[in-house]
Parts: C-alpha cells; sequence; structure tokens
C-alpha cells in the first residue's frame, strides 16, 4: 500500500522568507514517482514536478527547488524568498509505476503574509 | 496551453436528483482520473481510466456512482440518487501515463441539498 504524509498542516510565514514543506511517502515498490500540486485559493490543482525514483538528483525551477532522498522517502519542496502569490494548499503525491493511482497526502497550507 | 474541461463548474441539486458532471480530457492523454475533494477526507480516487478501459473505481460508492468513458473525448461521473454527503468539489485529470505530470480539469462544485 502506498502512503503520503505531510505532517505540517500549516506553515505561515513573512514575505521573503524561505519556507520548506516537508513530504514523506511509503510505498513497497522500487519503481514509483512524485509529484507537488499547489491548489491556489481558486481551486484549480496546478502540477509543480515529478520525479521518478531512479532520480535523485535535486531540481532547482526558479525559487522552487525539490530535495528527494530515498534514504529517508522524502521528497521536500522549498520555496525561497516566498511572495503572497505562493499562498496556497501544496500537495505531495505518489504514483506506483506510470500511469497508475496518484495517492495524495493531506496537503499543507501555506500562507505568506506580507 | 491544453487544457482539462470540466462541465459544469457548479452544480445545485436537491437529494434524490441524478447528477452528471462531463470531462474532456487532454487530445492523445490515455490515463483519466475522477477525484473528489472534501475537507474531512482530502483528496479521493473515485475512478481511473487507462486506454478507455476503468482500470480501478474501488473508492466509488457502487451504489450509486458510475463511471464511463464513451470515447476518447469524454468522461462522465454519474450519482443516482445524489446524497447530501457527495457535496464536494469533483476533480477530473488526465495524463500520458503519468510522464510529464497528470493534468486537472477546474473541478465541479457538487451541493446537494
Amino acid at each position: 500500500a502506498q502512503k503520503v504524509t505531510q505532517a505540517q498542516t500549516e506553515i505561515s510565514v513573512v514575505e521573503k522568507e524561505d519556507v520548506t514543506l516537508d513530504c514523506v511517502y511509503e510505498t513497497r515498490d522500487t519503481t514509483y514517482y512524485l509529484f507537488w500540486y499547489k491548489q491556489p485559493p481558486s481551486g484549480e490543482l496546478v502540477f509543480l514536478i515529478r520525479r521518478n525514483s531512479f532520480d535523485e538528483q535535486n531540481e532547482i525551477s526558479g525559487r522552487y527547488s525539490w530535495n528527494f532522498q530515498k534514504s529517508t522517502s522524502s521528497f521536500n519542496f522549498t520555496i525561497t524568498a516566498s511572495q503572497v502569490v505562493d499562498s496556497a494548499v501544496y500537495f505531495c503525491a505518489l504514483s506506483e509505476r506510470g500511469g497508475s493511482r496518484l495517492t495524495f497526502g493531506e496537503g499543507t497550507q501555506l500562507t505568506v503574509n506580507p | 496551453d491544453a487544457r482539462v474541461t470540466q462541465t459544469p463548474r457548479h452544480k445545485v441539486t436537491e437529494m434524490g436528483q441524478e447528477v452528471t458532471m462531463r470531462c474532456q480530457p487532454i487530445l492523445g492523454h490515455n490515463t483519466v482520473f475522477w477525484y473528489r475533494q472534501t475537507m474531512m477526507q482530502g483528496l479521493e480516487l473515485l475512478a481511473y481510466f487507462r486506454n478507455r478501459a476503468p482500470l480501478d473505481d474501488s473508492g466509488m460508492p457502487k451504489d450509486r456512482f458510475s463511471a464511463e468513458m464513451p470515447d476518447a473525448t469524454l468522461a462522465t461521473l454519474k450519482i443516482q440518487p445524489s446524497e447530501p454527503r457527495d457535496s464536494a468539489v469533483y476533480f477530473c485529470a488526465s495524463g500520458l501515463d503519468g510522464y510529464y505530470g497528470y493534468t486537472f480539469g477546474s473541478g465541479t462544485r457538487l451541493t446537494v441539498v
């Protein structure tokens, strides 16, 4: 069975602070895929990143970066120099094998205050 | 950018009525999901299809929910009869085996009174 845990229910920061959102996963498969999605107040789910289990390289995209560590089954997401527009709920998700079901974590509500 | 289109965006209905939600996946995508989002349960998988074949609908209450893909451009989710506890946001998502992630539609916000 697969499971995703996002222990931080809510995080509040002041603009320009760096913030890290934690994600811990469980799976029995050796091949799996990890995702992050953003859900702004408007409600849509926006795809941010996909990682496969064989690629542990960290990734950076602008102010966003992701740290994947198989040894600790974690896939953490860092926003550098946060902005008010980053305020949203962020979901981590896991898929075992390509094209199979996505299991989501509970989500972390990030509030960035001006 | 290609989009997943869901209709209607909002639906208010009375308990006992039939509700049909529609989804147009992105052309060329072979995987389609239906998820339900509530405050209490978060994002729950209801059903998913691969190449139009249903692969998993174990999360769906079978007595009242049904999901189909009559063709590659349309996925439907029906609730009959609807109940107040079905009130939620229903999302459709599509992807190509997940290689580039899955694209979600804007959701259908269902309220059953």
